[in-house]
């Protein structure tokens, strides 16, 4: 059902590297959110987006940044990846209460692990 | 702001067992509920939610789930487990605004 799509699902990079993790969702949705999430720990939103040319920080800082440049793409970077950055990533997009009545869809997400 | 209490980490039960996952939440408003669940190597998915109405709320995979107001609580139940129930679960909650938070999960093991 979902039609929203993360790459790489796995990155292992080394550390200094600057790195951009892809998001995409075909379904027109103007809201799109970036999730950190670590073992047995909540997911932290930390990056959202209302829709073009929108995007707010979240509640857990972040050294990551994004940008909204068109509605289906929401990518995520991080200018100098260090080994603290290491988690899983989730991208969530989602519509009008109308269309998806606060329903979240989400990516399979993408592993980073920073050496 | 909203919180979410998932008060068991870990629940392993056996094949057919009933089973609860408890979430509760703290809000200073009206809030939508939800339950996602997440397989291995998988996002997470919608299994249920709760929006108005009805307290009682049915999911997909047999799952239901009840909002109790004075309990501020919206616990996860399923009758009969099976193997593929095995995945993470997380209580979340809104207040229609453009954030959703999320607990820390519950992972369910069912075992053979």
């Amino acid at each position: 059902e979902a039609d929203i799509y993360q790459t790489p699902r796995y990155l292992v990079i080394g550390t200094g590297k600057k790195i951009t993790l892809e998001c995409s969702q075909t379904m027109g949705h103007d809201k799109m959110y970036w999730y950190q999430q670590d073992p047995g720990m909540e997911l932290h939103l930390i990056h959202y987006s209302y829709g073009v040319n929108s995007t707010e920080k979240g509640d857990l800082s972040s050294e990551s940044t994004v940008s909204r440049i068109r509605t289906e793409h929401f990518p995520l970077t991080l200018e100098s990846a260090r080994p603290s950055h290491t988690s899983q990533y989730l991208c969530a997009s989602r519509g009008s209460y109308l269309e998806t009545n606060e329903k979240l869809f989400f990516g399979s997400g993408t592993q980073l692990s920073v050496l | 702001a909203q919180s979410v209490t998932q008060l068991d980490s870990q629940v392993p039960v056996f094949e057919e067992a009933p089973v609860e996952l408890r979430c509760n939440y703290s809000s200073s408003v009206s809030v939508y509920l939800f339950w996602y669940v997440q397989y291995p190597n998988q996002g997470l998915q919608l299994l249920l939610k709760y929006l108005s109405g009805s307290t009682l709320v049915k999911g997909i995979n047999g799952f239901e789930a009840e909002f109790n107001k004075s309990q501020t609580s919206f616990h996860l139940r399923k009758p009969s487990v099976h193997i593929s129930d095995t995945a993470e679960y997380f209580c979340a909650v809104s207040a229609g605004g453009f954030k959703t938070i999320f607990g820390a999960g519950t992972r369910l093991f069912v075992k053979a």
